[in-house]
């Protein structure tokens, strides 16, 4: 099975809306959790990201919530805009030693203006 | 994108042939990745370099091959023992410790 899991897989809000997304991860020795953005056709883009040592990042209109006793993180997205649209995915280290990422299977988020 | 560059951006190959994808950064990072991406879908890891000369299988190794003899290249090779090379590729860098990756806008291989 899957070492890190998203919810949802679709998402589909209104404009103006929040929009929150899950990740769960097992590794309890995972101490970063990068947040991507990918519109169609592109390369994924690092939109925010949060280390061990905090609870909450937030950045303008989105922000990272760590949880590291039930092991997840969450990416929220306030005031939704038609260019949030695209799919989102959570990373987590996984094995540091190896310093690679594994992605979550990704959340498609479409805003309707 | 950053200062990472993929080319081409699509690629069309015969089944049968090897092709190689390029990935160049100005970054100065000294990792690099390459990640595959079938539609709807996450990434997953092919190969990783963390130093010049020196590389590491990732979780779907089988039918690709790379090479990094410069700090700023790392080629990724599609050779024909790979089942379904059809795929968007991505190659991505960081710098180490901090594991922050930074994509390039990726190539759309098709075989057929």
């Amino acid at each position: 099975g899957e070492n890190v899991e998203q919810h949802p897989s679709t998402l589909s809000v209104q404009e103006g809306d929040s929009a929150v997304i899950k990740c769960t991860y097992s590794d309890s020795a995972s101490n970063y959790f990068p947040w991507y953005k990918q519109e169609l056709g592109k390369g994924p883009q690092l939109i925010i990201d949060i280390r061990s040592n905090v609870g909450e990042k937030k950045d303008q209109r989105i922000a990272v919530t760590l949880n590291k006793t039930a092991k997840h993180f969450s990416l929220h997205i306030t005031e939704t805009q038609p260019e949030d649209s695209a799919v989102y995915f959570c990373a987590d280290p996984m094995d540091t030693g190896r310093r690679a990422l594994t992605f979550g299977s990704g959340t498609r988020l479409q805003v309707q203006p | 994108d950053g200062g990472i560059t993929q080319s081409p951006k699509y690629l069309f190959r015969k089944e049968g042939q090897n092709v190689t994808l390029s990935c160049e950064q100005n970054l100065n990072h000294d990792a690099m990745y390459w990640y595959r991406q079938d539609p709807g879908q996450g990434l997953r890891l092919i190969y990783y370099s963390q130093i010049v000369n020196d590389f590491q299988k990732g979780d779907i190794a089988e039918g690709y091959s790379v090479s990094r003899e410069k700090k700023e290249s790392f080629p990724l090779t599609v050779t024909s023992a790979q089942k379904n090379p059809t795929a968007f590729y991505l190659c991505a860098s960081s710098t180490l410790p901090r594991n922050e990756q930074y994509f390039g806008p990726g190539t759309r291989l098709t075989v057929t």
